[in-house]
């Protein structure tokens, strides 16, 4: 079965540095993987996604993640945070198969220090 | 635009009354996912469709229910609320296309079981 561990419930960065957010998944075949970003009061938005192309992903606002299959590991990264960068953010993993559902992360909550 | 909305965004009820929340979809997506959200659980599957007429449970589906009798709309269904329903909730679809496993997420309904 799959699952999606997300490691730090809350990050807190100060503008301008890195922003390094973890996730690790176990998956029996090889997974799709996402990260989706959720602003206060509002649904999930998707940040990026893995689908077995380039193993290092580009998505919006200037984040990235690289899928790493030797470390069961899709960590999400940002050079450089901006305030608006304060949200939540989950790791989700699919089968890929004809199972449509996505398993999601706990979720870690960035804070980004001015 | 094709859109995914909730109604109502909010909404506070008593114990043991029915309680239904609507979602609707414009994009014409196959499958539709109903989630709820917690603190520290992420978000967890309750129900889910891939067409008009199928539904299936998921990992939480105790005293929910929900019916597909067209594309567009899933509504789900307390039977009987309960205080442990006191959640967020949260609709989704994806197009089940391939290997498109992207859900678009609606905005949320906040519910209070009093």
């Amino acid at each position: 079965a799959q699952s999606v561990t997300q490691l730090g419930s809350h990050v807190s960065v100060s503008e301008g540095a890195l922003v390094l957010l973890r996730c690790n998944y176990s998956s029996s075949v090889p997974p799709y993987l996402f990260w989706y970003v959720q602003y206060p009061n509002q649904g999930l938005q998707l940040l990026l996604k893995y689908t077995s192309a380039a193993t290092l992903v580009k998505g919006i606002n200037g984040f990235e993640a690289e899928f790493k299959k030797s470390e069961t590991s899709f960590h999400l990264t940002k050079p450089s945070a901006h305030m608006s960068d304060a949200a939540e953010y989950f790791c989700a993993v699919s089968r890929g198969d004809s199972s449509y559902k996505l398993i999601f992360g706990s979720g870690t909550r960035l804070l980004v220090r001015p | 635009d094709a859109e995914i909305t909730q109604s109502p965004r909010h909404k506070i009820t008593e114990t043991g009354r029915q309680v239904t929340l609507a979602c609707h979809q414009t994009w014409n997506h196959n499958n539709m996912f109903w989630y709820r959200q917690d603190l520290g659980h992420g978000l967890r599957l309750i129900h889910y469709s891939y067409g008009v007429q199928d539904t299936n449970k998921g990992e939480v589906s105790d005293g929910y229910s929900v019916s597909r009798s067209n594309t567009e709309d899933l509504p789900l269904t307390l039977e009987s609320a309960a205080s442990s329903q006191t959640s967020v909730y949260f609709c989704a679809s994806s197009d089940g296309q391939g290997a498109n496993y992207e859900q678009f997420f609606g905005p949320g309904t906040r519910l209070t079981v009093l």
